[in-house]
């Protein structure tokens, strides 16, 4: 199965930057997602990491590194609507799996003015 | 307007009741899940489903019960064996290779 690790919870302010780490133990890999959850609301999609490496997508960028088992989702220039909590999820790679996703207990970002 | 709806947005079960919590989508998706999530803890897999007539249980089936009879719709039934029903549903849909739409998830409470 997968253990997926990611702090409770982190306060900075605006305009800052903040990191938010991720580390999984999983039997198999086959990609790793991170989500924005506002309190109340669905999960949306921020980024998705299968090959080693940064990805960039305006203010957020997703890094991975799969031999140390590691994400980070860093936030620049926060915003106040940056207060969210955010989803770490591993995709596992077996056959009876396909498009499940198993996921972290969230991080709560808190942006203060 | 195309994605993915769950209903009621609240839901109230009394004592020994079963409930149904909808969910409905129209991107002609084969595989749609149901997740759980409770305060501090990660969401949960409940059920899912790769394609019509068939579904499997995920890691927290027990309590629940599901159908898959359309492609569109896989209603997820909270029976009076779920014990702690309180919490935030989600249905997903696996959109593309890379991750799940959400629905905007049904919250129900025990009362």
């Amino acid at each position: 199965g997968q253990n997926i690790d990611q702090p409770t919870e982190m306060t900075a302010t605006e305009g800052a930057i903040v990191q938010i780490n991720c580390t999984y133990q999983t039997s198999g890999f086959n990609g790793l997602f991170w989500y924005q959850q506002h309190a109340g609301e669905a999960p949306t999609f921020l980024s998705y990491n299968v090959l080693d490496g940064l990805e960039e997508k305006g203010r957020f960028s997703s890094f991975l590194s799969r031999s140390k088992g590691y994400s980070y989702l860093l936030l620049k220039e926060l915003q106040m609507k940056d207060s969210a909590s955010y989803l770490c999820a591993v995709r596992p790679l077996t056959t009876d799996s396909w498009g499940k996703l198993q996921f972290g207990a969230g991080t709560q970002v808190v942006v203060t003015p | 307007d195309g994605g993915i709806t769950q209903s009621p947005k609240y839901l109230f079960r009394k004592e020994g009741q079963n409930v149904t919590l909808s969910c409905e989508q129209n991107l002609n998706h084969d595989a749609m899940y149901w997740y759980r999530q409770d305060p501090g803890q990660g969401l949960r897999l409940i059920y899912y489903s790769q394609i019509v007539n068939d579904f499997q249980k995920g890691d927290i089936a027990e309590g629940y019960s599901v159908s898959r009879e359309k492609k569109e719709s896989f209603p997820l039934t909270v029976t009076s064996a779920q014990k702690n029903p309180t919490a935030f549903y989600l249905c997903a849909i696996q959109a593309t290779n890379y991750g799940y739409t959400f629905g905007s998830g049904t919250r129900l409470t025990v009362v």
